[in-house]
Order: C-alpha cells, then structure tokens, then sequence
C-alpha cells in the first residue's frame, strides 16, 4: 500500500534554532517528492520538489534531503523564525505524475 | 496561493442543504483537483479532473459532485447526501505529468450545522 509518513506529529522550538522534520514513504515508483507549508487556515505553498535522481534541494533556510533507497526524505529548517510556525506537509507523486500521496504533516511552532 | 481562488473563504449551511464551493485558476493548467482536509488527516482527493469535460472520483467522491466546462473553472458541490460535510476544502491545479507540482488555492472553510 502506498503510503507516506512523517514525524515528529508536532514540534515546539526556540527561535533561531535549527529543526529536522521526517518523511518515509513507500510509494513505488515514484515521480518526485515536495515539502508544502502550510500557514492555518491557508492553502500549502510549495517549499521544495526533488525528482528521484535528487538528492538535495535548497529554498533560502529550508533545505530538503532524499534518499530513494532508503526512501525517505527530510526537511532542515535553519535559523528559525517566528513565521516558520505553520504545518509543513510531505507529499509523493506515484510515476504516472497525477496520483498524489499526502502524508499527515508536522505541525512546527517556533517560540521568541 | 498563486493563480487560484476559491471562494467563499468560509461557508455556513443548514444540514440538508446543497453548497457548491468555487475554484477558478488563470494558470492555463489542465489538471484540477478537490481535497478535503480534516483535523490530523492528510489531504483526501474528493475528485480530479485531467481535461474539460471530463473528471474522474477521488478516494472519497460519495457525497459530492463535481462539473468541469471551462478550463478555468472546476466547482466542487457538497449535497445532503455528504454524511459530515463539515471540512476545509482545497481546490488545487498542475500541468498532467511528471515532477509538475500542483498549486493549492487558499481554501474554503465549510461548517454545516
């Protein structure tokens, strides 16, 4: 069954610290692998898309890692700010690029 | 939220009442597509749609319907029939294909009492 899971379910930080959030997947084979954020009660913004011969992908302080063997994926938050709060959603495309696997999100809270 | 709206941004109904939700994008993309967002879930696809004219059921269709007759234009209605319509709806589009991404709108918050 094609599935993606990601964790921790929730997160608290300190502001200016660094956080790592998870992504496993087993979707197979897969097209590529996105992070979204996603502020309460908005739509997700897209942060990062790696197809399955990346292995690394930078958007300013967020950097995306995957692993296609191992099939996972992390997302390195650096810095962090106030305005990094938000839910930040995994997401796998099966190879025919239209079905989409959602994972559940980590729900991230930087505190001053 | 890019080039997609979706309106209204919160919906109230009485139970047993029809409600169609709106979703327009300017981005010329092909592919359309309606989730549904509940508290602690991942996004469910309630319905897709790869051209005009012609949409394909999601993983939890029942309850709704959908009408694609413009490219721009994907409406998604929640009928009576939908047991807990209460939900934040997501209307998204992309180009049909490999590593296109989609866009999300910025959603409508639909409480049903």
């Amino acid at each position: 069954k094609n599935q993606v899971e990601q964790s921790p379910q929730s997160l608290i930080i300190l502001e200016g610290k660094n956080c790592t959030l998870q992504c496993n997947y087993t979707v197979s084979p897969f097209s590529n692998l996105r992070w979204y954020k996603q502020d309460t009660g908005r739509g997700p913004v897209s942060l990062t898309i790696m197809t399955f011969s990346e292995n690394t992908k930078s958007n300013g302080r967020y950097t995306a890692t995957l692993d296609a063997d191992t099939k996972q994926s992390s997302l390195h938050i650096t810095a962090s700010q106030l305005s990094d709060s938000a839910s930040y959603i995994c997401v796998v495309s099966y190879y025919t690029g239209n079905q989409f696997y959602f994972g559940t999100g980590t729900s991230l809270t930087v505190i001053p | 939220d890019g080039g997609i709206t979706q309106s209204p941004k919160y919906l109230f109904r009485k139970e047993g009442q029809n409600v169609t939700l709106s979703c327009e994008q300017n981005l010329n993309h092909d592919a359309m597509y309606w989730y549904r967002q509940d508290p602690g879930q991942g996004l469910r696809l309630i319905y897709y749609s790869q051209i005009v004219n012609d949409f394909q059921k999601g993983d939890i269709a029942e309850g709704y319907s959908v009408s694609r007759e413009k490219k721009e234009s994907f409406p998604l209605t929640v009928t009576s029939a939908q047991k807990n319509p209460t939900a934040f709806y997501l209307c998204a589009s992309s180009i049909p294909g490999q590593a296109y991404e989609q866009y999300f709108g910025p959603g409508t918050r639909l409480t049903v009492t």
